[in-house]
């Protein structure tokens, strides 16, 4: 079964600090790796996918297949970061996706 | 420019009431979802539909069904309302064909059943 992992409920860093969300993944078919986020009081949205290679926000996933983790990267973190971020998996024909659990992230002034 | 639209932000329904909570998409998806999101659980799925009158269990159908009648509108229905169906629910839509290009979530409907 597909199943979405995200380590930690709560990650605080201070502002301009390098910022790291896990997400670790189970799947055996060829997965399609997604992160999206909630800023407060907003509606869920797409922040990027695996397959564009892109960067939003300053934001990059890289996904490791060795090691099954998709993990989500910034250098410098901003306050306007602070949010809940979930990973979310799909197959390459599914139509729908797993989340993980989610991260809350705080940037401290 | 909102695309997915949840009819009401907040609801307060008493136990073993019959619960609606309507969605509605204006860009012509087919596929449409509905989660329910809690604290430390994340996004569960609850039922989505393919395509009209098209309806599929989730991870946690029971206590709700669904309706779509029309492509553009998917209802979830809570039969009897129970404390334990107190939630954020969450409606999305998609493409057919893969989530290529992602969900479009709505906005959320913030149930509390007393």
């Amino acid at each position: 079964a597909q199943r979405v992992t995200q380590p930690e409920k709560l990650l605080s860093v201070f502002k301009g600090a390098p910022v790291e969300l896990k997400c670790n993944y189970s799947y055996s078919g060829s997965p399609e790796l997604f992160w999206y986020v909630q800023y407060s009081r907003q509606r869920l949205q797409l922040l990027l996918r695996h397959i564009s290679r892109e960067s939003i926000k300053g934001f990059t996933a890289d996904l490791n297949k060795g090691e099954t983790s998709f993990h989500l990267k910034k250098p410098f973190a901003q306050e306007e970061d602070s949010a809940m971020y979930y990973c979310a998996l799909s197959s390459n024909t599914g139509n729908q996706f797993y989340f993980g659990t989610g991260t809350s992230l705080t940037v401290i002034p | 420019d909102v695309k997915v639209t949840q009819s009401s932000r907040y609801l307060v329904k008493r136990t073993g009431e019959k619960v609606f909570l309507e969605c509605v998409q204006d860009m012509d998806h087919e596929n449409m979802f509905w989660y329910r999101q809690d604290p430390g659980l994340g996004l569960r799925l609850i039922y989505f539909s393919y395509d009209v009158k098209m309806k599929e269990k989730g991870d946690i159908p029971e206590g709700y069904s669904v309706s779509r009648e029309k492509k553009e509108r998917f209802s979830l229905i809570l039969e009897s309302a129970s404390t334990n169906q107190t939630s954020m629910y969450l409606c999305a839509s998609s493409l057919g064909g893969g989530v290529r290009y992602g969900y479009t979530f709505g906005s959320g409907t913030r149930l509390t059943v007393v």
